[in-house]
């Protein structure tokens, strides 16, 4: 059973368009997170939901909004893509309020804006 | 805020060498601290962690112990395998939930 799902795998679209990625977790968590990986594997957290909350939102383009409809799930749509979104986009999720616990990661979503 | 720096790679070694990745880091009050491993085309998964001081975490021949007199998580293996090739990244995890990671370093071991 996958513990942290994310989809589409890949993603290819043009500038200017929308898209969005799904995530979910089976693992029962309260804490969600997306991450952004850049072509030289800098990861960089993006935003944060605690049982449906946003907690963190980092310095990240209006452009980018998460949508947490459950615990479960947490969804980040981009409007008007450009080149400069290319990247891996990674979903995790951990327990609330627990520091010394892991986050669990999805296998990622490559985005390629062309 | 904190901070985590990590060696920069690539690091390349032969099969059975000796392993050191060295990871410091800056924080308020007592992080707990994480080294993650991304295989190619894959996501991340953990590899070991220490919740608080003189912890050592260990896992598939990897170790690492946390430092606090010198703000260090240094990964270390005794006999690295092609199948150790990857990027590392350290981490740490303070207040608000927040992980924080190190730029990565990515390890080759060749034959």
């Amino acid at each position: 059973d996958t513990a942290v799902s994310q989809t589409p795998k890949y993603l290819v679209t043009q500038m200017g368009n929308d898209k969005s990625i799904k995530c979910e977790q089976n693992l029962g968590h309260d804490t969600m997170y997306w991450y952004k990986q850049d072509s030289k594997k800098f990861l960089k957290i993006m935003f944060s939901y605690n049982n449906k909350e946003l907690i963190i939102n980092e310095t990240v383009p209006n452009r980018f909004s998460p949508k947490s409809p459950d615990k479960a799930h947490l969804n980040l749509h981009i409007n008007s893509l450009e080149l400069g979104d290319s990247a891996v986009y990674f979903c995790a999720s951990s327990p609330l309020g627990q520091g010394n616990t892991e986050a669990f990661f999805g296998q990622g979503t490559r985005l390629t804006v062309v | 805020g904190n901070s985590v720096t990590q060696m920069e790679g690539p690091v390349t070694l032969s099969e059975e060498a000796f392993l050191t990745i060295n990871c410091t880091y800056t924080a308020t009050g007592y992080p707990s601290l994480f080294w993650y491993v991304q295989y190619p085309g894959e996501g991340l998964q953990l590899l070991l962690k220490a919740t608080k001081a003189d912890d050592k975490g260990s896992n598939k021949g990897f170790e690492a112990t946390y430092r606090k007199e010198t703000t260090s998580f240094h990964l270390e293996k005794g006999s690295v395998q092609v199948s150790d090739s990857a990027v590392y990244f350290c981490a740490l995890k303070g207040g608000g939930n927040k992980l924080t990671f190190g730029t990565g370093t990515q390890l080759k071991v060749e034959l």
